[in-house]
């Protein structure tokens, strides 16, 4: 069974890096069928899609975070990263990853980590 | 950028009604559309994909429909368990873009 867990520091200044990692067990970063993705959800909100990476390292990410944010998959190849710089204090919420999966050309996150909250404060 | 509104954002309802929410996109997303269900304090699970596809272990009382621009979630009697946040995806522009409704809250009338 696929799990994944997010991990990080709970607390981040505003103008500093937000950094968070996402740890994959029972399953490989490594299969062409699927990509991996980080989701954000402030207290109370929507969920908002921040980005992808594919199993061989190619990243797309939301316009709207796109100058600021980084997603990576580890060289061990179990974990995948966030980084995103400048954060400000509206970026406080719960991250997500999750496993994104095509079926017949039909992508959907199937697995998802726990989350964890981040929050942005001085 | 594809808009994706939901309707409606809350709604009140008994145990056995069936239930309908509606996801309406802003251009033609073909059935490149998600639903996902999200109980307070837990991740999202994919309950369809591809508009109408249920996701294995899914219970068959959900089902969805819609091509183009208007989609729709069904839960044909609403269980106890069910009372959760509905949320519609596109993934028309995938993996370039991806983009989330806003929601919809299920309660107990």
């Amino acid at each position: 069974q696929l799990q994944l867990l997010e991990s990080g520091p709970g607390l981040v200044k505003p103008s500093e890096t937000l950094s968070l990692t996402c740890s994959v067990s029972g399953g490989s970063i490594s299969r062409s069928t699927y990509s991996w993705a980080w989701i954000r959800q402030p207290p109370g909100k929507g969920l908002e899609w921040i980005g992808t990476v594919s199993y061989s390292g190619t990243t797309d990410y939301s316009p709207s975070l796109k100058s600021r944010v980084s997603i990576s998959v580890s060289p061990s190849r179990i974990q995948f990263s966030l980084r995103l710089n400048s954060v400000t204090a509206a970026e406080t919420a719960v991250y997500f990853c999750a496993r994104v999966w095509v079926v017949r050309g039909a992508p959907h996150f199937d697995y998802w980590g726990q989350g964890t909250l981040v929050a942005v404060s001085s | 950028a594809i808009q994706l509104s939901q309707s409606p954002s809350s709604l009140s309802a008994s145990v056995g009604d069936r239930v309908t929410i509606t996801c309406r996109a802003s251009q033609d997303i073909s059935t490149a559309l998600a639903w996902y269900q999200q109980k307070p304090g837990k991740a999202p699970t994919v309950l369809i994909y591809d508009a109408s596809t249920l996701e294995s272990g899914v219970p068959s009382r959900f089902s969805g429909s819609g091509s183009g621009t208007d989609f729709t979630l069904t839960i044909s009697s609403l269980q106890p368990e069910d009372f959760a946040t509905y949320y519609c995806q596109d993934f028309r522009g995938y993996p370039h873009r991806v983009a989330f409704g806003g929601g919809t809250k299920v309660e107990i009338k």
